[in-house]
């Protein structure tokens, strides 16, 4: 089945401590999107790219890196100069600018 | 500045009655409009969208109203159902920019059985 796929569900991280949450489609869209969910928060973007190997900084993007070398996959690398990384993080893809983000189910990370 | 706003943080109708969940919005190059369904620890689920060169949109129960000179759209449920308890995101874009969607904070639903 296509879809989006996150892994992995449940994620932990000490502090001062890097940690790459995997994001893999298989819908053959071009755009990818990173998003953090907060509670009672909307969904507030991270990370977009539109294309391979181009991305852009979404509304929230310091203290977190990403890639896109495959069409495939985009992963969100969370660093240690993220202050409060603990979130429910949601990736997505699209096709084009006026078609549904498709939404996979989420890591939620939390700081041991 | 919140450029989607959803002002009611939840809603509680009967089952069998209608909901209405409301967006406003300010950005007036917004073109693209949609309402997502998310349940607990999922991602959300695409229900329903409308484009700026309409006022209605319906796919079964689910019927979407765009108001342009009010900047408002709202997302009516017919008949209500259990299983429509979840948070409703609205968001919107400007299709002539970037990919980039703009969502609100969100509205919980509960019908009640």
């Amino acid at each position: 089945d296509g879809g989006i796929t996150q892994s992995p569900k449940y994620l932990f991280r000490k502090e001062g401590q890097n940690v790459t949450l995997s994001c893999e489609q298989n819908l053959n869209h071009d755009a990818m999107y990173w998003y953090r969910q907060d509670p009672g928060q909307g969904l507030r973007l991270i990370y977009y790219s539109q294309i391979v190997n181009d991305f852009q900084k979404g509304d929230i993007a310091e203290g977190y890196s990403v890639s896109r070398e495959k069409k495939e996959s985009f992963p969100l690398t969370v660093t240690s100069a993220q202050k409060n990384p603990t979130a429910f993080y949601l990736c997505a893809s699209s096709s084009s600018s006026n078609q549904p983000q498709h939404f996979g189910d989420g890591t939620r990370l939390s700081i041991l | 500045d919140q450029q989607v706003k959803q002002n009611s943080p939840s809603l509680s109708v009967q089952e069998g009655r209608i909901s209405i969940l409301n967006c406003d919005y300010t950005n007036s190059m917004f073109d693209y409009f949609l309402w997502y369904k998310k349940y607990p620890a999922e991602g959300p689920t695409f229900l329903i969208s409308i484009s700026s060169i309409k006022d209605k949109n319906e796919d079964g129960r689910f019927t979407v109203f765009l108001n342009k000179s009010a900047k408002h759209l709202s997302l009516h449920i017919v008949p209500s159902q259990p299983g429509d308890s979840a948070v409703y995101f609205c968001a919107a874009s400007d299709t002539s920019g970037t990919y980039k969607y703009i969502f609100g904070t969100g509205t919980r639903l509960k019908v009640l059985a």
